[in-house]
């Protein structure tokens, strides 16, 4: 499968620890985007990647979430000290570079903070 | 702020008859509408996509119509089958570029036999 992957597919947390999300994006792909998905919403834009450079991060993102992506491939999405609110499907997404295109959205990864 | 409205939130159908979503958008720079699919449990799917410079866009029973001055944007399913219940999302560019899209919350789609 040469979609983009994400890890784990579900994860479930006590309220305060911490938790990371990966993803691969399509190999090709030089833009990675992170999105959050609550149950009856819309994707909801998080953050953005051109290669490793982090372009843009949503106002609504607190201090708790971090993301990265060091070489420019895969990316993590890191939750610190969780929260019930956090509770989601966390959507990774890639694109090529270019123009308008298809967002090639991940399986996501479904996050329960109890 | 950037904003996208999806109507209506659900859509019941009788197989063959047309469904129409429509959507508007609040960013006057957006040039990029993408109508995704997504199925229970699955990702997003990409359907149907439609530029500024173009007014209409067909893709066999899927069409998309966009008013960039009245700012609103359309997704017509002609001769609807089961499999295409599921939910529709409206989605703008933002920022002028093509970097970022902002979805609307969905159309919940169930074609009844």
């Amino acid at each position: 499968d040469t979609g983009v992957s994400q890890d784990p597919r579900h994860k479930i947390t006590k309220r305060g620890q911490n938790v990371t999300f990966r993803c691969d994006p399509i190999s090709e792909h030089n833009r990675l985007y992170w999105y959050r998905q609550t149950l009856g919403q819309g994707p909801e834009f998080l953050t953005y990647f051109q290669n490793e450079a982090q372009l843009e991060k949503s106002r609504l993102l607190s201090d708790r979430f971090s993301a990265e992506r060091p070489k420019g491939s895969f990316s993590t999405l890191e939750i610190q000290r969780t929260e019930q609110g956090d509770s989601a499907m966390y959507l990774c997404a890639s694109t090529a570079m270019g123009g308008p295109g298809e967002l090639f959205f991940g399986e996501g990864s479904r996050l329960t903070v109890l | 702020g950037e904003n996208v409205e999806q109507h209506p939130s659900t859509l019941s159908v009788q197989e063959g008859d047309s469904a129409v979503i429509k959507c508007t958008y609040s960013d006057s720079a957006s040039n990029y509408f993408p109508w995704y699919k997504q199925e229970l449990g699955k990702r997003p799917q990409l359907i149907i996509d439609i530029r500024s410079n173009v007014g209409e866009k067909k893709d066999q029973r899927i069409a998309v119509t966009l008013n960039k001055t009245a700012k609103h944007f359309s997704l017509h399913i002609t001769e609807t089958q089961p499999e295409d219940s599921a939910v529709y999302f409206c989605a703008a560019s933002v920022s002028g570029g093509y970097n970022k899209l902002i979805f609307g919350a969905g159309t919940r789609l169930a074609v009844h036999p």
